[in-house]
């Protein structure tokens, strides 16, 4: 089983400002199977990004997925107030498909 | 419209079974398999498995094996996930989702996601 870490646990930031978000991965994460997904309280998870990189429908372009092989990066280059959440990678490499402990973005 | 309506919150007893429906969109339930995830209060995701009603295989994670049966009723259009033997640990919400179709077939990630259904296994 593929095992994720995310770094940090918290992440207190201003709007405005930009954030960056570490997913690593036990083993390789083959092709890229990264996805990350954003989850505010009391909702579902939205999902941001997968193929590592690649956008889904109606996520702007604030957000952006990186990284292969083991390391792996979601970057928000300038937080809006409803940017504020937690944010998941998942790898969908192998089954079963493993998600990561999260990294809670909150106000500074 | 597109979404996954899933049934209602369930209470439980320990050494219980639930059984958790999600209803689908004819061209979801159609073109896409069906996943369930789950977390409990307060922690992260937990994927348990999934269904492709178009070919009525399924796959679970290890894990729950011998525990989950995910099965669909193409009359309805709906997906069910029975969980065995309950344990308070299995309190959660349970998420319906849907696997993309950008997904390759045998490598999942999830692109809708229904409400929720809370279970809580209480004596």
């Amino acid at each position: 089983e593929i095992v994720l870490t995310q770094s940090p646990g918290t992440l207190s930031l201003s709007p405005g400002e930009r954030a960056t978000l570490s997913c690593r991965a036990s083993q390789s994460v083959s092709d890229s199977y990264l996805a990350w997904y954003q989850q505010k309280p009391g909702q579902a998870p939205r999902l941001l990004i997968y193929g590592a990189s690649s956008r889904a429908t109606g996520i702007p372009d604030r957000f952006t997925g990186s990284g292969s092989g083991t390391d792996f990066t979601l970057t928000i280059s300038r937080l809006e107030p409803e940017d504020f959440a937690v944010y998941y990678c998942q790898q969908y490499t192998s089954s079963p498909f493993t998600f990561g402990p999260g990294t809670k973005v909150d106000l500074k | 419209q597109v979404e996954l309506v899933q049934s209602g919150a369930e209470v439980k007893k320990p050494g219980s079974s639930v059984k958790v429906s999600c209803k689908a969109s004819e061209e979801t339930f159609n073109s896409h398999a069906l996943s369930w995830v789950r977390q409990a209060p307060g922690q992260g995701l937990e994927w348990m498995g999934g269904i492709t009603p178009m070919f009525g295989s399924t796959k679970y994670a290890e894990r729950f094996q011998g525990r989950v049966t995910i099965t669909t009723d193409e009359s309805t259009k709906t997906v069910h996930m029975e969980l065995k033997s309950l344990r308070s640990a299995d309190t959660a919400v349970y998420y319906c989702t849907r696997v993309a179709l950008m997904a390759p077939l045998q490598n999942w990630f999830f692109d809708l996601w229904g409400r929720g259904t809370l279970v809580t296994v209480s004596s």
